[in-house]
């Protein structure tokens, strides 16, 4: 049972156009989510994050938005650039306990969607 | 360069063979992590090392065996596996505070060594 959903393998957009990632989740205890990207060969990388304080957070050419009670969010990349060609991954954030008290963060991925930016 | 790394890239073992990854960080991380993605599958959370100690994962078989001696260094340690075990195995670490409420939550991935079991 997948408790974070990203339903579109692939997303092709042109060049200088906006591309929309999309991603829906299940666990509503779930407080705080992430988008990482992912080159060929290479490890995912971090690109930007979103409390569930807030809806809406952006960095340049990317912002995510956050709607709660849909329980979806979304990435934004305006003006799409041929570099931006990877494979995007939704995140969202559950803390792990260890017996001691400490915590550490295991997040729960979306499968991806691979977006390609066509010249 | 996410200082993370891993090694080796790419392995190829049989199934009778012991294996072992290795993962290493030098961010000062506290906590360390062990991801499997398969095709078309989403990352599986494996493992998770905080302050050293071991968060427990059942879902995982005991033919994968994690050891971290120290906050910077982290291993996986194979034997038996099977050939639906081939996949991308990724390292990650993170910065988290103590009591269970994370102050930061982006974990920074190594690139993954490449594992296919015949």
């Amino acid at each position: 049972d997948q408790q974070v959903k990203q339903n579109s393998p692939s997303l092709s957009v042109q060049e200088g156009r906006i591309s929309i990632l999309n991603c829906d989740y299940t666990n509503s205890m779930f407080d705080y989510f992430l988008w990482y990207k992912k080159y060929p060969a290479e490890g995912p990388t971090f690109l930007i994050s979103i409390s569930s304080i807030k809806d809406k957070n952006e960095d340049g050419r990317f912002t995510v938005f956050l709607n709660k009670s849909a329980k979806h969010l979304s990435l934004h990349i305006v003006p799409s650039q041929p570099g931006d060609s990877a494979v995007y991954f939704c995140a969202a954030s559950g803390v792990i306990h260890s017996d001691s008290g400490g915590g550490a963060d295991g997040l729960t991925f979306g499968k991806g969607t691979h977006l390609i930016i066509q010249p | 360069e996410t200082g993370v790394t891993q090694t080796p890239r790419h392995l190829v073992m049989g199934m009778t063979n012991k294996k072992s990854l290795k993962c290493e960080q030098h961010l000062g991380h506290n906590a360390m992590y062990w991801y499997k993605q398969s095709a078309k599958k989403p990352l599986e959370l494996m493992f998770v090392y905080s302050l050293e100690e071991r968060v427990e994962n059942n879902s995982v078989p005991s033919r994968f065996s994690p050891e971290c001696p120290n906050s910077s260094h982290l291993f996986l340690h194979l034997h038996t596996l099977q050939p639906e075990d081939s996949a991308l195995y990724l390292c990650a670490s993170s910065q988290e505070a103590s009591g269970g409420l994370a102050t930061n939550e982006k974990l920074f991935f190594g690139s993954g060594t490449q594992l296919s079991v015949l």
